[in-house]
């Protein structure tokens, strides 16, 4: 019972290093989403995919590219982090019709330094 | 303004008493609506689903007022295992698809 699994669960990166944050869902899910949270901000949206072959901005997309690669994965990629995107990631998916809700993986935490 | 609004608290209450949160939305045209739970450094789970009529689940009570837009998420009976961070998610048309965003927040405290 898998659910959303996102790889790696902790990462350091040096300022400049680029990394990619794996999302893979087995639920069968169109549409998929990353997030970033930090203290006192609450959830913001980076991109999301509505479904297979489509991405778009969230609130919070610079600094950031994505990768629908197939409809059970989404990944994010971080070209030259800066320490700004230190945060905890969640990817989360859900069903396209509008009253379903999302399921989260349990989180990546990124620390940029 | 944020499309979403939480009072963060934090909420600090004993065991076995009742607690209300209440969230604001700005987008009239939001199509449902959710609340999460998040304990600390976790993912958020899904708590309940909120419809318009109101729906309650054991000791957790739900309503959605679209004339006010706002919903509120009741708690009767609170346990220590009650607390937590309880986000709001409110799901709006944009761009032909469905965005969930998110409130801040509410954090619950329940002591002895």
């Amino acid at each position: 019972n898998a659910g959303v699994t996102q790889t790696p669960k902790f990462q350091v990166l040096k300022t400049g290093q680029s990394m990619t944050l794996q999302c893979a869902q087995d639920m069968n899910h169109n549409s998929m989403y990353w997030y970033r949270q930090d203290p006192g901000m609450g959830l913001r949206l980076i991109y999301y995919s509505a479904s297979e072959g489509t991405t778009d901005k969230g609130e919070v997309p610079n600094g950031y590219n994505v990768s629908r690669l197939n409809k059970r994965e989404f990944s994010l990629r971080l070209e030259s982090a800066a320490p700004s995107q230190t945060s905890v990631y969640f990817c989360a998916s859900s069903s396209i019709r509008s009253n379903q809700p999302q399921h989260f993986g349990d989180g990546t935490r990124l620390s940029i330094l | 303004r944020k499309e979403v609004e939480q009072d963060p608290g934090p909420f600090n209450v004993p065991e076995g008493a009742t607690v209300a949160f209440n969230c604001t939305y700005s987008n009239s045209a939001s199509q449902s609506f959710f609340w999460y739970r998040q304990d600390c450094r976790k993912e958020p789970k899904l708590l309940m689903s909120v419809y318009s009529s109101g729906n309650e689940d054991g000791r957790f009570t739900a309503q959605l007022n679209r004339a006010s837009q706002y919903i509120s998420l009741l708690i009767r009976d609170s346990k220590l295992s009650d607390s937590a961070t309880y986000l709001c998610v409110v799901n709006i048309i944009g761009g032909g698809s469905y965005i969930p965003t998110f409130g801040r927040g509410t954090s619950l405290i329940v002591h002895p």
